[in-house]
């Protein structure tokens, strides 16, 4: 059983298209990070969202964090092809230290 | 400052043999945390140390283990390589032990059991 639900896991879309990937669980925590990984490299963190109800912008991408602290958003406005990636949601549970629980990833391909 | 660094970044084992995989983390980061990374699986969290104690342990066979030297360099070995060992090992390492204190990754070791 995943504990994060990453959806969805393949996505192919044009350029300048907006796209949602979602992060959802029935357990809450107390932060949650969006990672972007390239082929052959370790994730790169993208945002760390603390807050229920908190939204951060980073320039086209927008991430929200669920009041209830047990989903999130990530957001791409006008999707450029340099946002291929796999992109991960992480959650930190509470008192489990340095382990970080991850989404299955989505697969973003943009066109040009 | 330079970011985590992992040995090797490439290794071929046969099933059987035993591995050992390194990690130096960024300069005055004490924890480091391990995860295997496989296409059906995901990331899974491996093992944290922190001041050369495991602090946390995931779900993985005894043929995992791993230590932290005084200088917070952390190695895995992984002991009786099966063909399903096969994956990205990632190393990350953190300030402290805060639940805000931010991971980063490095670029993995990429074994390959046959």
């Amino acid at each position: 059983t995943q504990l994060l639900e990453q959806s969805p896991q393949f996505l192919s879309i044009q350029e300048g298209e907006n796209l949602t990937v979602y992060c959802n669980s029935s357990s809450v925590f107390s932060s949650l990070q969006w990672y972007r990984q390239e082929p052959g490299e370790g994730p790169v963190l993208l945002v760390t969202v603390v807050t229920g109800g908190e939204v951060k912008k980073l320039k086209r991408l927008t991430f929200q964090f669920g009041d209830a602290r047990k989903d999130s958003s990530l957001h791409i406005t006008a999707a450029q092809p340099g946002d291929t990636g796999l992109y991960l949601c992480a959650g930190d549970r509470y008192n489990q230290g340095g382990k970080l629980i991850f989404g299955q990833g989505t697969e973003l391909s943009v066109k040009p | 400052k330079a970011g985590v660094t992992q040995t090797p970044r490439y290794l071929i084992k046969t099933r059987g043999q035993q591995v050992t995989l390194s990690c130096s983390p960024i300069s005055g980061h004490r924890s480091v945390s391990w995860y295997q990374q496989t296409p059906g699986q995901g990331l899974q969290f491996l093992f944290e140390y922190f001041s050369e104690t495991q602090r946390n342990k995931g779900n993985f066979p005894g043929r995992f283990s791993g230590r932290q030297f005084s200088n917070s360099r952390s190695e895995m070995n992984v002991s009786t390589l099966e063909l399903g060992d096969s994956a990205l090992y990632l190393c990350a390492s953190r300030e402290g032990q805060a639940g805000t204190d931010t991971q980063y990754f490095g670029p993995g070791t990429r074994l390959t059991v046959l």
